[in-house]
């Protein structure tokens, strides 16, 4: 079967870094897509890797490594808005997304 | 000038009643969906269309039923809600199903409770 598997909670103080992981097991991988959701509201896009790296984009930069099925998001410079659910989701060989459990992220000051 | 949106944000209704959540895109967009979320957060999705034509049609009971009039609207009709239908339902949209064009833009969510 197709699995995502993320952290359920994390916690971490303001102004630090945290690396939230991802790791999967799916039919074929056509992208990798990490989004983040408020308590309350809807998903939004943080990024897409469909190559192996580094992907850099503000204090948020996201890794892939498609030969260990791996990935993971990484968040600088904490701040208190940070505090979210982080969402892995793969896209299988059908073009179907796959999604994981999310990982709620707690920032303490 | 919201991208998705969807109404009604809330629905509170009664078992074996039929309700109805409407969705709307202004993105131009070729591919809606629509996407279950439970008390759990895992996102389910339900349905998929492509410039109107359904695409992805998850195991869902037969109660559920989309309706896309053009591709700026999808529609979803339950019938004869269940206890077990008490989620958040969202409506998203992205350009099309392949690669980067897969990012998904939601809507803000309704929320149904069923009792």
């Amino acid at each position: 079967g197709q699995n995502i598997d993320q952290p359920t909670e994390m916690t971490a103080t303001e102004g630090a870094i945290v690396q939230i992981n991802c790791t999967y097991q799916t039919s074929g991988f056509n992208g990798l897509f990490w989004y983040q959701q408020h308590a309350g509201e809807a998903p939004t896009f943080l990024s897409y890797n469909v190559l192996d790296g580094l992907e850099e984009k503000g204090r948020f930069s996201s890794f892939l490594s498609r030969s260990k099925g791996y990935s993971y998001l990484l968040l600088k410079e904490l701040q208190m808005k940070d505090s979210a659910s982080y969402l892995c989701a793969v896209m299988d060989s059908n073009y179907q997304l796959i999604w994981g459990a999310g990982t709620k992220l707690i920032i303490k000051p | 000038d919201t991208a998705v949106s969807q109404t009604p944000k809330y629905l509170v209704t009664q078992m074996g009643n039929d309700k109805s959540i409407k969705c709307e895109q202004n993105l131009g967009h070729d591919t809606m969906y629509w996407y279950k979320q439970d008390s759990k957060k895992f996102l389910k999705i339900m349905f998929s269309y492509n410039n109107k034509e359904l695409i992805i049609n998850e195991t869902v009971p037969n109660r559920f039923s989309p309706k896309s009039p053009d591709k700026a609207h999808l529609n979803l009709h339950i019938n004869s809600l269940e206890l077990g239908d008490s989620a958040v339902y969202f409506c998203a949209s992205s350009q099309g199903i392949l690669d980067g064009a897969n990012v998904l833009t939601f809507g803000a969510g309704s929320r149904l409770t069923v009792l």
